[in-house]
């Protein structure tokens, strides 16, 4: 089944301690996207991904790391969470040229 | 001011119902994707439109670039179109970056 994974679905952590949200495709998709949906202010994009080892920021990119190593894997990283990054956070794919973009389930974060 | 303005923020219908969502644009938004979220959370993309109009079904969306609008009509609704429809724009000149409306919640009740 075509689909993009994310894990953990749930965090609950604390101030400074580093986590990562892993995201994975089976679709062989170029592109890749991370976004944070907050109540109020809705999807914005944190970073992307055009290829491997090709990524560029978004319109929120300050505090979040990402990589692409492979194809199929996106991580997102944040390396000393704060509160203000508790949110619902969605990773995304598409083939190159195509616009119809795959979401995962989202990962729904806590920061104390 | 957004890139991207969606109206109504929320909007409840009678099962079989025309309804209508818009978008308004501002000037650097090549074209325009929606999308429907689902209660659970999920996110489903419905059309990616630059020009004119397309029909998926019960869904159909179209786009005027001359007055940087787009709406999306869903004709004979049922309950189960009740979601959060939100529209995005993918910034001329990028194929990659999105902005995105803060999204309409409909409710269709039976």
């Amino acid at each position: 089944e075509a689909q993009v994974t994310q894990n953990p679905r749930y965090l609950i952590t604390v101030t400074g301690k580093k986590l990562t949200v892993t995201c994975s495709q089976n679709m062989n998709h170029e592109y890749m996207s991370w976004y944070r949906q907050d109540p109020g202010l809705g999807l914005r994009q944190i970073y992307y991904s055009m290829n491997v080892e090709v990524t560029d920021k978004g319109d929120v990119p300050e505090g979040y790391k990402v990589s692409r190593k492979e194809k199929r894997n996106f991580p997102l990283i944040l390396e000393s969470p704060s509160p203000n990054q508790t949110s619902l956070y969605f990773c995304a794919s598409r083939r190159t040229g195509l616009e119809t973009q795959y979401f995962g389930p989202g990962t729904r974060l806590l920061v104390l | 001011k957004n890139e991207v303005e969606q109206s109504p923020q929320n909007l409840t219908a009678q099962e079989g119902e025309f309804i209508t969502i818009n978008c308004s644009y501002s000037v650097g938004i090549s074209a325009l994707h929606w999308l429907q979220q689902h209660p659970g959370g999920g996110i489903v993309s419905l059309f990616m439109l630059s020009s004119g109009k397309k029909k998926h079904g019960r869904l159909i969306a179209t786009i005027n670039i001359q007055e940087k609008h787009s709406s999306l009509h869903i004709t004979a609704s049922h309950p189960r179109d009740s979601a959060v429809y939100i529209c995005a724009g993918k910034r001329g000149g990028s194929n990659y970056k999105l902005t995105f409306g803060k999204g309409t919640l409909l409710t269709v009740n039976p």
